[in-house]
């Protein structure tokens, strides 16, 4: 099983500050099948990006996703108030499972 | 654009079984996988299992082997998940979330609001 550790945890930022969380795969992941999901309290999860990079119909351009083999990074340029939330990565290229990182959680500092 | 609309919350007794529904409107049924993801309190996301309904494959991971069941009825574009020998750690939001692709090594593009699945006595 590839294990993907999300860090931090918590990031407490301001609206209009910079985001940036890692997600680190115990294992290589080829051809970048890496997903960002953003999710809120009592709402579905949502994609963000998929491949490592490329953004889901609808991912304002403040979102981009980048990385390869264990190490991925979702950067936020400037947080909107909308953009508090969980952050998941998700790996795909190895058997399922598709083992999800633990989270970050972006709050409101 | 897809949707999956998810049954109601439910509350179940410790060692029964529980049956959340997830139908699909406004796409393809067939062709597509479909997965089941839980998130405990406080916890993440967890991969539970999946279904291709055109090949009836299953997939489970190992933790729930032996007591989940997934199934879909492709007349309805419904798919299931069945949990049983439930105990109070089940508790959790249940998810299905669509891959768009017929298998299950991919993301998922859409997914149910949840189901609330609380197991006390």
């Amino acid at each position: 099983e590839n294990v993907l550790t999300q860090s931090p945890a918590t990031l407490a930022l301001s609206p209009g500050e910079r985001a940036t969380l890692s997600c680190v795969a115990s294992q290589n992941i080829r051809n970048n099948y890496l997903a960002w999901y953003q999710h809120k309290p009592g709402l579905a999860p949502r994609l963000l990006i998929y491949d490592g990079s490329r953004r889901a119909t609808g991912t304002p351009d403040r979102f981009s996703g980048s990385g390869s083999g264990t190490d991925f990074t979702l950067t936020i340029s400037r947080l909107e108030p909308e953009d508090f939330a969980v952050y998941y990565c998700q790996q795909y290229d190895w058997s399922p499972p598709n083992t999800f990182g633990g989270g970050t959680k972006v709050e409101i500092k | 654009q897809v949707q999956l609309v998810q049954s109601g919350a439910e509350v179940i007794k410790p060692g029964s079984s529980v049956k959340v529904s997830c139908k699909t409107s406004g796409g393809t049924f067939s062709g597509f996988a479909f997965a089941w993801v839980r998130q405990a309190p406080g916890q993440g996301l967890e991969w539970m299992g999946g279904i291709i309904p055109v090949y009836e494959t299953t997939k489970y991971t190992q933790s729930f082997q032996d007591r989940l069941m997934i199934t879909a009825d492709d007349a309805t574009g419904t798919v299931y998940m069945q949990l049983s020998s439930l105990r109070s750690e089940d508790t959790a939001i249940y998810y299905c979330a669509r891959v768009p692709r017929g298998y299950f090594s991919y993301y998922f593009d859409s997914w149910g609001q949840g189901t609330l699945v609380t197991v006390s006595s």
